[in-house]
């Protein structure tokens, strides 16, 4: 267990439509990164916050975006789905002590029907 | 353009035997690596790595080699275990302060007992 946690699991749901992934940070951890897994593919990284501050941005579509709050979570919003937007996102949070290491939650699983 | 590159999709390896899972990257910019494992269902968990003012970095079973003349890393696990069965990741950062990691697409480990 990382201590990375991310909600939901999975998400089904139908082109058009915009859901909302939930990513809590390991104790301590000041830095939220999202990736994307698509089938077969690397993760792709999408976006980083620090301490609730946009800090490097990646392949990140224009329909998604992401936010960091006080309490350090994170939320990444994904808008007008489509179907290659079924993927696996994943959340990651460093420290600010061992910033070069990030340790992943499990996951979102997205079906886009 | 795959600036990091795990041309093996997979490897077989007996028990107790060496695994060697290689990396190439393009970018002579990338200063830092990292090798990632991940098991299905699952989000990928830091192994091991090294910054390119080193060529070798041990952790117990698993050892990475950088040669930064020829843009290659490789990860050596002696002995290899059952339970090292898993897809590898190497991933590369070149962006001091955001570690924004650019990954690989990942070498599936079948580790035969």
């Amino acid at each position: 267990d990382s201590g990375v946690t991310q909600t939901p699991k999975h998400l089904i749901t139908a082109t058009g439509q915009r859901v909302t992934l939930r990513c809590s940070p390991r104790s301590g951890d000041l830095s939220v990164y999202w990736y994307q897994q698509s089938l077969d593919q690397g993760l792709q990284f999408l976006i980083q916050y620090y301490n609730g501050e946009e800090r490097a941005k990646g392949n990140i579509l224009e329909r998604f975006s992401a936010q960091q709050f006080p309490d350090l979570h994170s939320e990444l919003n994904l808008s007008s789905l489509e179907l290659g937007d079924s993927a696996l996102y994943f959340c990651a949070s460093s420290g600010p002590a061992t910033q070069e290491t990030q340790y992943f939650g499990p996951g979102t699983r997205l079906l886009v029907l | 353009d795959q600036q990091v590159k795990q041309n093996s999709p997979s490897l077989s390896v007996q028990e107790g035997r060496i695994s060697i899972l290689n990396c190439d990257y393009t970018n002579s910019m990338f200063d830092y690596f990292l090798w990632y494992k991940k098991y299905p269902a699952e989000g990928p968990t830091f192994l091991i790595s090294i910054s390119s003012i080193k060529d070798k970095n041990e952790d117990g079973r698993f050892t990475v080699f950088l040669n930064k003349s020829a843009k290659h890393l490789s990860l050596h696990i002696v002995p290899s275990q059952p339970g090292d069965s898993a897809v590898y990741f190497c991933a590369a950062s070149a962006f001091p302060g955001t570690y924004k990691y650019i990954f690989g697409t990942g070498t599936r480990l079948k580790v035969l007992a």
